[in-house]
């Protein structure tokens, strides 16, 4: 089985610091993601990475940077934490090209004070 | 541009009747179409996926869905629901198969009454 593991399920912090979230995947997968989830918005697309150094913009991008050094491990940086970044954060990799399917952590629910 | 409804943002059933959640998209190319569930506090699981082929698809844990190039629409739909599957269900097209990106739409909770 796929597995999908996220550093924290609770995390709190104060504004202005610094926060990183860890994600992890034991598949070789080349492909991963990250999503914040909120009510009513669903999941949007954070950063992606389809390689190891390689990254890419996702659409709400705004106050996050992300690493990924090693093929297993994708991290999502918060360089300044905002609380308008208070939300769940959902890490997933993705099978091999031409069959999309993206398997998911638990989520880091994040709250900025 | 590309995007995913889902018209009901909650729905309440009762256990043992049918359902059928609504996904409607717009893609202008042949979409690659999927169902997550998401139960509290867990990440999301994959249900079932549309790629090609036969426009009925069988997922996991009982579920089905049909789509409809015609509607732009992946409705997912389970004959006789479990209180189990009270749950928030996303539907997603993805865009590209070489980046693996998805949208997603905005959930929909199912509630399920004894």
């Amino acid at each position: 089985d796929v597995k999908v593991t996220q550093s924290s399920r609770y995390l709190v912090k104060r504004t202005g610091e610094k926060v990183f979230l860890e994600c992890v995947q034991d598949m070789d997968h080349e492909n991963m993601f990250w999503y914040r989830q909120d009510p009513g918005l669903g999941l949007r697309l954070i950063y992606f990475s389809y390689d190891v150094k390689m990254k890419e913009k996702g659409d709400i991008p705004e106050g996050y940077s992300v690493s990924r050094e090693k093929k297993e491990r994708f991290s999502l940086i918060l360089e300044s934490a905002s609380t308008n970044q208070t939300s769940m954060y959902l890490c997933a990799s993705r099978t091999p090209p031409g069959l999309q399917e993206q398997y998911f952590g638990p989520g880091t629910r994040l709250t900025v004070t | 541009a590309q995007s995913v409804t889902q018209p009901d943002i909650h729905i309440t059933v009762s256990e043992g009747a049918s359902l059928e959640l609504r996904c409607n998209y717009s893609y202008g190319a042949t979409p690659y179409l999927f169902w997550y569930v998401q139960s509290p506090g867990q990440g999301l699981q994959l249900l079932l996926k549309y790629f090609s082929g036969d426009t009925l698809v069988q997922g996991i844990k009982g579920f089905e869905a049909e789509f409809k190039r015609s509607q732009s629409s992946f409705n997912l739909r389970k004959p006789s629901v479990h209180w189990s599957d009270a749950a928030e269900y996303f539907c997603a097209v993805g865009l590209s198969s070489n980046t693996g990106k998805l949208i997603f739409g905005q959930g929909t909770t199912l509630q399920v009454k004894p």
